[in-house]
């Protein structure tokens, strides 16, 4: 079945990086342009980056442009997230996503379960 | 940046109809997409396309739209539809993606 497996989050201290990785399976990943969204304890959801099936362009939000970058392999059907100056309010549960125009342009169809980053001293 | 704006709590009693509303100056241009997140659970599609339910979406869920604003409906709501409702939409270029605030349905 269609699966997306997010790891790499943990706790780090403010400043530092940390790489998040989305394993999939499933279906064709090279087909799909992914995402990563975000959400603080007890906060809603933030749309965080977006990168096109082919690699071949990326967005990003305001709020980590600059210091986040979405990559992906598609050899490896994984996606990246690699975080970078990280700050307190970066702390939330990341999810990867798959987009899935089946369902309209710039649907998002499948969630992984997430993977928790805590930026702490 | 662009915005798409939720209530933060809607409450209902059993059987009745809920109304979730998200605004957003693209919205006539852009459909949003509705999701559904129940407490420790990943998001869940539950409206496409204006008014479309993917797969296994009971026919309670609907939407509409009118102008800059666009409503999830939930008609004969149940106890199992509590949950946090995000609406997810783009800006006219589609370069900046947002999602709502988010509304926390009460149904009891």
């Amino acid at each position: 079945q269609v699966q997306l497996v997010e790891s790499g989050g943990g706790v780090v201290q403010p400043g530092r990086s940390l790489r998040l990785s989305c394993a999939a399976s499933g279906f064709i990943f090279r087909s799909y342009g992914m995402h990563w969204v975000r959400q603080a304890p007890g906060k809603g959801l933030e749309w965080v980056a977006v990168i096109w099936y082919d690699g071949s362009k990326t967005l990003h939000a305001d709020s980590v442009k600059g210091r986040f970058t979405i990559s992906r392999d598609n050899s490896k059907s994984t996606l990246y997230l690699q975080l970078n100056s990280l700050r307190a309010e970066d702390t939330a549960v990341y999810f990867c996503a798959r987009e899935n125009w089946d369902y309209g342009r710039y649907a998002i169809d499948i969630w992984g379960q997430g993977t928790t980053v805590t930026v702490s001293s | 940046s662009y915005e798409v704006t939720q209530p933060p709590s809607v409450s209902v009693s059993p059987g009745q109809t809920a109304r979730i509303t998200c605004s957003g100056d693209a919205l006539p241009k852009k459909y949003p997409f509705w999701y559904q997140q129940k407490s420790g659970q990943a998001p869940v599609l539950v409206i496409y396309e204006d008014s479309k339910r993917p797969s296994g979406i009971p026919e309670r869920f609907s939407a509409s739209s009118a102008g800059t604003m666009a409503t999830l409906i939930i008609s004969g709501a149940q106890v199992e539809d509590e949950a946090d409702y995000y609406c997810y939409s783009t800006d006219s270029s589609g370069n900046h993606r947002v999602f709502g605030g988010g509304t926390k349905l009460t149904v009891l």
